[in-house]
């Protein structure tokens, strides 16, 4: 099934304990972006990434970081996770040109 | 600046009651718009686009340069359509697939 795969779903942890949400997609899709959904907020761009080695960042990059080494992953790094990034993050992909994104389940993640 | 506007947090009717979900956007030059839907415990997915003018699931919308407006609607709710929605706008040359997403409504259908 063409799926884009997030993990972990759910996550607490506490104040400067790196962690790291892993995205993966089996289309075969170029574009790759992380997003954080916040109440009365919407959904706000992190970081994206048109293709392999190529990342840029988004609307709300600070305290993130992310790579792309193979095509079908994109993880997002938190070095020292704050409070304030307590939030639920999707990931999502689409084939150039389509300009349509699927997205992954979710993660929530709790910054204590 | 590129920004889309979803004025409702909140909105409820009662099954059968005509249902339009406002969004408004800003953009200097010509857009495409969407409209995305989350159901409880599901991911979010493309409803409709205004590039393919159609109907999905009884849900329209036209896209209205003069008013800058994409407005969700339809006829008749449905429990079943009681979800968060919301409205994205992709600038038409970008081919990052960027989009920029408003605020979001939550729709609640009641019997």
């Amino acid at each position: 099934e063409a799926q884009v795969t997030q993990n972990p779903r759910y996550l607490i942890t506490v104040t400067g304990k790196k962690l790291t949400v892993t995205c993966s997609q089996n289309m075969n899709h170029e574009y790759m972006s992380w997003y954080r959904q916040d109440p009365g907020l919407g959904l706000r761009q992190i970081y994206y990434s048109m293709n392999v080695e190529v990342t840029d960042k988004g609307d709300v990059p600070e305290g993130y970081k992310v790579s792309r080494k193979e095509k079908r992953n994109f993880p997002l790094i938190l070095e020292s996770p704050s409070p304030n990034q307590t939030s639920l993050y999707f990931c999502a992909s689409l084939m150039r040109g389509a300009n349509v994104l699927t997205f992954g389940a979710g993660s929530r993640l709790t910054v204590l | 600046a590129q920004r889309v506007t979803q004025p409702e947090k909140l909105l409820s009717v009662f099954k059968g009651a005509p249902v339009e979900l406002k969004c408004n956007y800003s953009y200097s030059g010509s857009p495409e718009l969407f409209w995305y839907v989350q159901y409880s415990r599901q991911r979010l997915q493309l409803l409709l686009r205004h590039i393919s003018r159609e109907s999905i699931k009884g849900f329209t919308a036209d896209l209205n340069k003069g008013e800058t407006s994409f407005h969700l609607k339809k006829p008749f709710a449905q429990e079943e359509d009681s979800a968060m929605y919301y409205c994205a706008l992709s600038p038409h040359s970008s081919n990052t697939g960027k989009l920029i997403f408003g605020q979001g409504t939550t729709l609640q259908v009641k019997p």
